[in-house]
């Protein structure tokens, strides 16, 4: 069984600029979940979709920040503009129903915003 | 609001030896999840131990165990026979309905 992929891996863009991530979670998986992960934390959840409607997204600057998943499989994240605190790891990660009980992760993109 | 703390930054154990890393949790709630994941230098998240809050006993998966306390809101991990490839940051997650949190993490170093 496939994982859970994203790219790009890493990104290095300078702040104002913009940026966007991409996530095919596994097969047939309803829920979608981004969550950034700045370095020495645990991972926080940015926004939560089922299939493709947006289920949590409170923690979601969205001002700067924006994500939709298409037909409910592919998902993608962007940052525009970007500030040197979005400097973090995008996590992708996708599980069965929504609730969750077990979450497969990606690999993280990681960010680095000069 | 709900919050997970580990209060242990960072960690030592010798290979072959067991470890056990503390989560405490707080939440009013009676029916949730609670969850330890690894995460290794390749930053891939994976689920170490799943336990749900109304099952009295506690969860274990081959060499890794967990110490449920829900009176006490504690959620702590051994790993025994401790490994190289055991080396990761851990992180304790809280989850109800569509809330999940981790707390900060744990940095495992195993020595051999």
């Amino acid at each position: 069984e496939a994982g859970v992929a994203q790219s790009p891996r890493y990104k290095i863009i300078e702040k104002r600029q913009s940026v966007a991530f991409w996530c095919n979670p596994i097969s047939g998986h309803a829920t979608l979940y981004w969550y950034q992960q700045i370095l020495g934390q645990g991972p926080k959840l940015l926004i939560q979709f089922q299939n493709n409607g947006v289920v949590d997204d409170s923690q979601l600057p969205k001002d700067r920040f924006s994500a939709e998943r298409l037909k409910g499989v592919d998902s993608t994240l962007k940052i525009q503009p970007a500030k040197l605190e979005d400097s973090a790891v995008y996590l992708c990660a996708s599980s069965w129903g929504d609730r969750g009980l077990e979450q497969y992760f990606g690999p993280g993109t990681r960010l680095t915003v000069t | 609001a709900q919050t997970v703390t580990q209060s242990q930054p960072e960690m030592s154990v010798q290979e072959a030896e067991t470890v056990t890393l503390s989560c405490t949790y707080d939440t009013s709630e009676s029916d949730y999840y609670l969850f330890w994941y690894k995460q290794p230098p390749s930053r891939q998240m994976i689920l170490v131990i799943r336990q749900e809050a109304y099952k009295q006993q506690n969860a274990t998966e081959n060499r890794f165990s967990v110490n449920f306390q829900k009176a006490a809101k504690s959620f702590s991990l051994k790993i025994s026979d401790s490994q190289l490839g055991d080396a990761a940051m851990y992180f304790c997650a809280y989850r109800r309905d569509d809330k999940i949190i981790f707390g900060k993490g744990t940095r495992l170093h195993i020595l051999p």
